[in-house]
């Protein structure tokens, strides 16, 4: 069974431009999380999609960060513009169900922000 | 605030001997309790979970021990192996309200099993 795909893996801007992470969850599951993973820090949801829906994105600063599941299976995250303190890894996940399946993790993006 | 914290940022241990990673909570609304390893350019992949209900669980070499009066959890890895060196990341899940079934992690601590 394939896992969780992100892509870039790596990626280096400057502040004030945008970036977009791309994910493609585990065939079937029907829920797909974004996570923020700040250096020396554990994983922040960012976003929660059930299918195509938002379920949860109260952690998710909208002025500049959006996401989409469109067709409810692949998702892309983007930041416009970025800031300093949004170098991070960006980590998908996805989960059969919502609420209490284990959360399958893709290898992140690992985003640089100069 | 810190709602799950892991005080020891890393943990040096000899093969064959027990790791005892600890996690702390100060929050009484999550019904499980998981445990993330992660690798170097890898994500984090599911270890072991417990209940709220529960005081230990264990599968093969983990243990993972649940004191609720404490708010604590440990994990224990008996014997240790080089190949368990690696972050270790205590999560907790929310029981309810706009916090169910999300995941809280703590900041990680990073296992070195020396040969």
């Amino acid at each position: 069974e394939a896992g969780v795909a992100q892509s870039p893996r790596y990626k280096i801007i400057e502040k004030r431009q945008s970036v977009a992470f791309w994910c493609n969850p585990i065939s079937g599951h029907a829920t797909l999380y974004w996570y923020q993973q700040i250096l020396g820090q554990g994983p922040k949801l960012l976003i929660q999609f059930q299918n195509n829906g938002v379920v949860d994105d109260s952690q998710l600063p909208k002025d500049r960060f959006s996401a989409e599941r469109l067709k409810g299976v692949d998702s892309t995250l983007k930041i416009q513009p970025a800031k300093l303190e949004d170098s991070a890894v960006y980590l998908c996940a996805s989960s059969l169900a919502a609420y209490t399946d284990t959360q399958y993790f893709g290898p992140g993006t690992r985003l640089t922000v100069l | 605030d810190q709602q799950v914290k892991q005080n020891s940022p890393s943990l040096s241990v000899q093969e064959g001997r027990i790791s005892i990673l600890n996690c702390d909570y100060t929050n009484s609304m999550f019904d499980y309790f998981l445990w993330y390893k992660k690798y170097p350019a890898e994500g984090p992949t599911f270890l072991i979970s417990i209940s709220s209900i529960k005081d230990k669980n264990e599968d093969g070499r983990f243990t993972v021990f649940l004191n609720k009066s404490a708010k604590h959890l440990s994990l224990h890895i008996v014997p240790s192996q080089p190949g368990d060196s690696a972050v270790y990341f205590c999560a907790a899940r929310g029981a309810g309200g706009t916090s169910y079934g999300k995941l809280t992690f703590g900041q990680g601590t990073i296992l070195t099993v020396h040969p």
